[in-house]
């Protein structure tokens, strides 16, 4: 089985400050790994994912991830936030040989940007 | 294409009362699943399917039932509604192969009193 741990249920930042969500994940299987964001009353939406491959992964809005296999991690950042980042971040993982859509999500850490 | 959109957004039950929460998709995806969103405790994964006519269940699968009957549709019904069933329950779907890339709908925002 696999679990999720996102460190910070909260992260203040000012605009135009760089930022870091921690995701930590368990897992006894090689697992997919993605990040997720939520603005207000709206859904979830894909930020960035990792399959396999470099370990650094690109995702929209100028937002990256990196995949530490050793440490189970796979932080998300941002150089530089913007206002409009304010929303809930989710961690997810899946197991690779799962192939029926279960999705397993941290907590979520809510991201506020700060003028 | 719509994508996945689910019915009502908001809807406030009385303890006991039962009803069934929609969603459809239109982008031919093979599975679906359905999680409800409680504050602090993420998304947990309630019953998903992997097809019409296949269904399974999750974390919470408890004082809900669903079935698929057709590709499109995933309705989710709460049997006796309970205030501990109060919460956000978002749809999902997927296309088979995509690893695990999934699409989420608006969401629908239950109250039981």
């Amino acid at each position: 089985a696999q679990s999720v741990t996102q460190l910070d249920s909260q992260v203040p930042v000012f605009e135009e400050a760089p930022v870091e969500l921690r995701c930590n994940y368990s897992s006894s299987v090689s697992v997919y790994l993605f990040w997720y964001v939520q603005y207000p009353n709206q859904g979830l939406q894909l930020l960035l994912k990792y399959l396999s491959g470099s370990t650094l992964v690109k995702g929209i809005n100028g937002f990256e991830a990196e995949f530490n296999k050793s440490q189970t991690s796979f932080h998300l950042r941002k150089p530089s936030v913007h206002i409009s980042d304010t929303a809930e971040y989710f961690c997810a993982v899946s197991d690779q040989k799962n192939q029926g859509g279960k999705l397993i999500f941290g907590q979520g850490t809510e991201l506020s940007v700060k003028p | 294409n719509a994508g996945v959109t689910q019915t009502p957004k908001f809807q406030v039950l009385k303890t006991g009362q039962s009803m069934t929460l929609q969603c459809a998709q239109d982008m031919n995806h093979e599975y679906m699943s359905w999680y409800r969103q409680d504050p602090g405790m993420g998304l947990r994964l309630i019953h998903y399917s992997v097809g019409a006519g296949i269904t399974d269940q999750g974390e919470v699968p408890n004082g809900y039932n669903v079935s698929r009957s057709t590709t499109e549709d995933f309705p989710l019904r709460l049997l006796s509604a309970a205030p501990s069933q109060t919460s956000v329950y978002f749809c999902a779907s997927r296309k088979r192969g995509t690893y695990n890339e999934q699409f989420f709908g608006p969401g629908t925002r239950l109250t039981v009193l």
